[in-house]
């Protein structure tokens, strides 16, 4: 029973360049939801999915940053254009749809700007 | 607004101590409360979670949180810890009734165990 799978768990992107993210949830589950976390802080909600659609985006930076959840394969953080400040772990969840109220975390995806 | 505050950000502790991390959050309806714990260069595991019934709530590796609803606290203790203890641990809270069901995290609190 695999849990939530995130590829690649290490990337490095040069200022300008696109990093895209992916996220498998665990079998059965059909809430995905994104976190960062910068360096020395907590995890920040940034989006919240259900397969084709976005839920809630309140955390998402208005630039740059955009999610998507197909009905096939995985959910996909893609950030445009990176910059320094961009370099975080980025962690995706997923929940079930009969108990949303847990998630469960991935192992990040730990991007570098240089 | 939804807020959690965890004041320490580290706690050292020798082997064998008992050890309490503070947890408290800030919100004008229901909640659910969860602790994780982080590993270095690892996700968040689930270590226990508040939803409802008894507020004193076990956990994985020995862990238990008393949810106490007048101090909108959610204090994290273990009786003896073990040097396998030490990582990063962090509080989180997510409304009942918001219709998103995101968390909204402490800054953790890193515990250290000494030999």
């Amino acid at each position: 029973n695999a849990g939530v799978m995130q590829n690649p768990r290490h990337l490095v992107r040069r200022r300008g360049q696109e990093a895209r993210l992916r996220c498998s949830p665990m079998k059965g589950h059909s809430h995905v939801y994104w976190y960062r976390q910068l360096p020395e802080e907590g995890l920040k909600f940034m989006v919240y999915l259900q397969k084709e659609n976005i839920i809630d985006e309140s955390g998402m930076p208005k630039e740059r940053f955009s999610a998507e959840f197909p009905k096939e394969g995985p959910s996909i953080l893609r950030i445009q254009q990176v910059v320094r400040g961009d370099s975080a772990a980025y962690f995706c969840a997923s929940s079930p749809p009969a108990r949303w109220e847990t998630q469960y975390f991935g192992p990040g995806t730990r991007l570098l700007v240089l | 607004a939804q807020s959690v505050t965890q004041l320490d950000s580290q706690v050292p502790v020798f082997e064998e101590a008992p050890v309490e991390l503070r947890c408290n959050y800030s919100s004008s309806v229901s909640v659910y409360l969860f602790w994780y714990v982080q590993y270095p260069n690892q996700g968040l595991q689930l270590l226990l979670k508040y939803l409802s019934g008894s507020t004193l709530v076990k956990g994985i590796n020995g862990f238990e949180a008393e949810f106490n609803k007048s101090q909108t606290s959610f204090h994290l203790r273990k009786p003896s810890v073990h040097i396998s203890d030490t990582a990063e641990y962090f509080c989180a809270v997510s409304e009942v009734a918001s219709g998103t069901y995101k968390y909204i995290f402490g800054t953790g609190t890193r515990l250290k165990v000494l030999a």
